[in-house]
C-alpha cells in the first residue's frame, strides 16, 4: 500500500498568513493525488484533485502543486473559515485508496 | 440537489452485522464508482471499500475483507454495505463518497455512526 505522511501534523496560525502544508508519498503516484478540508462534525468536503486542479466552488486562495512524491497545499491568506483539517489522499494505485494522517490548522 | 444520505447506524455487540445504505439524488448514479470510507472518533479518513459503476467490480480494505460486502442497486439509486462479525475497532462514523475507482471523492454523505459494544 501507498503510504502518504502530511507535514506538519499540527499548524497554528493567524488570519492573513499564507500557510504549506506537505504531503509525501512512499512511492510516485504522478499526479493522482487529492487535497479534503474537514471541519468538526462535518463530512470532508474536496479542494484540490489531480494534484492541482481546484474543485468547483473552491476559493482560489488554495492552491495545490507538486507531482511524483512530494505535494504541497497552499492557503495564501488564512480566512477564519479555513481553521480546519486537512487531508491528502493518493487515487493512483489501489487497493486500497490511502489517506494522510491529517493537518490540524488552527488559530494562533 | 446532488446529495447521498446514509442510513442504517447503530449500536451493535461485538459479532454482530449491520447494513448500511446510501441513497443517491441529483444525479446519474449508475455512471459513478462508489466508495465507503470511515473515521473512528477523534481519527483520521480510512477507506473501506469501493464498487464500480456497474456493481461487477469490488474491492476493500485489509481490515475489512472477509467481513464487510459492499453492494449497489442502480435501479434504487442505493449503495449498500453489509457488515458481519463485527469488532470494537469497527467502531466509526461511516461515509459514502462518490469516486473511487481511480477518482477522488467528489462528494460526500453526512455519514452514519456505527458502535460496536457489549
Amino acid at each position: 500500500a501507498i503510504q502518504l505522511t502530511q507535514s506538519p501534523s499540527f499548524l497554528s496560525a493567524s488570519v492573513g498568513d499564507r500557510v504549506n502544508i506537505t504531503c509525501r508519498t512512499s512511492q510516485g503516484i504522478y499526479s493522482a493525488l487529492a487535497w479534503y478540508q474537514q471541519k468538526p462534525g462535518k463530512s470532508p468536503n474536496l479542494l484540490i484533485y489531480d494534484a492541482s486542479t481546484l474543485e468547483s466552488g473552491v476559493p482560489s486562495r488554495f492552491t495545490g502543486s507538486g507531482s511524483g512524491t512530494h505535494f504541497t497545499l497552499t492557503i495564501s491568506s488564512l480566512q477564519p473559515e479555513d481553521f480546519a483539517t486537512y487531508y491528502c489522499q493518493q487515487f493512483h494505485l489501489y487497493p486500497p485508496i490511502t489517506f494522510g494522517q491529517g493537518t490540524r490548522l488552527e488559530i494562533k | 440537489e446532488v446529495q447521498l444520505l446514509e442510513s442504517g447506524g447503530g449500536l451493535v455487540q461485538p459479532g454482530g452485522s449491520l447494513r448500511l445504505s446510501c441513497a443517491a439524488s441529483g444525479y446519474s448514479f449508475r455512471s459513478y464508482a462508489m466508495s465507503w470510507v470511515r473515521q473512528a472518533p477523534g481519527k483520521g479518513l480510512e477507506w473501506v471499500s469501493a464498487i464500480g459503476d456497474n456493481g461487477r467490480s469490488t474491492y476493500y480494505a485489509d481490515s475489512v475483507k472477509g467481513r464487510f460486502t459492499i453492494s449497489r442497486d442502480n435501479s434504487k439509486n442505493t449503495l449498500y454495505l453489509e457488515m458481519s462479525s463485527l469488532r470494537a475497532e469497527d467502531t466509526a462514523l461511516y461515509f459514502c463518497a462518490r469516486g473511487g475507482d481511480y477518482e477522488p471523492f467528489h462528494l460526500w454523505g453526512q455519514g452514519t455512526m456505527v458502535a460496536v459494544s457489549s
